[in-house]
């Protein structure tokens, strides 16, 4: 166990709502991330954060924006959700895995935009 | 940018070895490869790594070929909660993993 955890765990909404995601970790890591996955895609970067307001984009980051006041909370957020961010998103964290750095990851946000 | 290649799906009997097996042929010399599977819409959950030898730890075994552009997991005795699916990845760059689409196991009784 990691440390993490995402809220909510499940939402549907409407499309054109903003929504926002929470991704919570305990273990005071700098680098923190949101994947989307989605079938026959795997799981996508949308953005990365190494540190309290440093934040990057990833693979897919269009429609979504992140922030990170404080190195414990990443958010991610969909400005004005549409179908196509219907997913699961997950958050991870940079952890050690002996010598190299790993990613360990939450339990996941089932969004529904209809 | 190292990316991976692994086969769509794979059955493997109750109590026999799995070999997963992953192509990374562009890979470069400091990158690590990295297994990781995810059970039923879990998160993805830490396996094994390494960079050109043999590894071991309780879950599984990583073999990397010595040109090191391919490897495979090995579950020693696969049983039914080793049904998932499996993903090789490596570092795209410093911040990024390229997960791909994995492989998905079944373990059959």
């Amino acid at each position: 166990d990691a440390g993490i955890t995402q809220s909510p765990r499940h939402k549907v909404t409407e499309t054109g709502t903003p929504v926002t995601l929470r991704c919570h970790q305990t273990e005071n890591h700098r680098y923190m991330y949101w994947y989307r996955q989605d079938p026959g895609h795997g799981l996508r970067l949308i953005h990365y954060s190494y540190g309290v307001k440093d934040t990057d984009k990833g693979e897919v980051s269009d429609g979504y924006s992140v922030s990170r006041s404080k190195t414990e909370d990443f958010l991610l957020t969909l400005e004005s959700a549409t179908s196509s961010q219907t997913s699961v998103y997950f958050c991870a964290i940079n952890g050690l895995a002996g010598v190299a750095d790993t990613q360990y990851f939450g339990p996941g946000t089932r969004l529904t935009v209809l | 940018d190292a990316k991976t290649t692994q086969p769509t799906s794979m059955d493997c009997a109750e109590g026999r070895a799995a070999n997963l097996p992953c192509n990374h042929s562009t890979i470069s010399g400091n990158e690590y490869v990295y297994w990781y599977r995810q059970i039923h819409s879990q998160g993805p959950q830490y396996i094994i790594h390494g960079l050109k030898n043999n590894e071991t730890n309780e879950m599984a075994s990583l073999i990397i070929t010595e040109d090191r552009k391919s490897s495979t997991l090995i579950l020693p005795h696969a049983t039914l909660r080793d049904t998932a699916v499996y993903y090789c990845i490596v570092r795209v760059n410093s911040n990024q993993f390229y997960f791909g689409t994995g492989t998905s196991l079944t373990v059959i009784p």
